[in-house]
């Protein structure tokens, strides 16, 4: 069965830059798994960043945005922030109606 | 404003069965597919089921299909989950999230109520 894979966690210090990325065990992803991108804070809901690959959700700031590196879908943070500290989710389309969420990285900024 | 509103979680035994519910409001409820989201304690986000806006397909995850049915009242605006032969491991907050069309019968939540905690104790 394939697993959709996200690195476990990841460190960037205020005002950096970092790619966080979603892939997969077996398979390259493309546009067509339709990657979409959440961010999480303890005790809250997630909040949606990027979905359709790279098209930012109403009101997410342009720092976030989504592509294809490689052979996996990527969220990019430039100039981070302190409160981007968070969980970040990707979750693909797998076909037939079947969705599959990422491990989550969980993002520290310092 | 979209809203979501799930209710209905608890403590409940091996074996049991609960059905969980999803008040939506702010959005035209019957064009929009639904999905159900859960999230294990201190764990990450897993997909469980969605259901289209018409509630004639519906969609599952291997981990719950033929024990958890997906439905919704559209008159009611309501969402359903009704879970049965429970397991330990499906403890978890059980989210409903409105989900957008991406094509075909793909779909990604996009708006996300605050959860509700089913805890099935070992």
């Amino acid at each position: 069965q394939t697993v959709v894979t996200q690195e476990p966690s990841f460190s960037v210090s205020p005002g950096g830059t970092v790619t966080l990325t979603c892939g997969l065990t077996s398979g390259t992803v493309s546009t067509n798994y339709y990657p979409s991108w959440y961010q999480q804070t303890p005790g809250h809901a997630p909040r949606t960043l990027i979905y359709n690959t790279n098209i930012r959700s109403s009101g997410v700031p342009d720092r976030f945005s989504g592509s294809i590196l490689g052979n996996k879908a990527a969220l990019t943070i430039t100039g981070a922030q302190a409160d981007d500290e968070a969980d970040y989710y990707c979750v693909l389309y797998m076909g037939s109606g079947i969705s599959a969420f990422g491990g989550g990285t969980k993002l520290t900024v310092l | 404003e979209v809203q979501l509103v799930e209710s209905g979680g608890g403590l409940v035994q091996p074996g049991g069965s609960l059905r969980l519910s999803c008040a939506a409001s702010g959005f035209t409820f019957s064009y929009s597919a639904m999905t159900w989201v859960r999230q294990a304690p201190g764990k990450g986000l897993e997909w469980v089921s969605t259901i289209s806006g018409s509630g004639v397909s519906t969609y599952y995850a291997d981990s719950v299909k033929g024990r958890f049915t997906i439905s919704r009242d559209n008159s009611k605006k309501t969402l359903f989950l009704q879970m049965s032969s429970l397991r330990v491991e499906d403890t978890a907050l059980y989210y409903c999230a409105r989900s957008s069309s991406c094509g075909g019968d793909c779909y990604r939540p996009d708006s996300w109520g605050q959860g509700t905690l089913v805890t099935v104790p070992s």
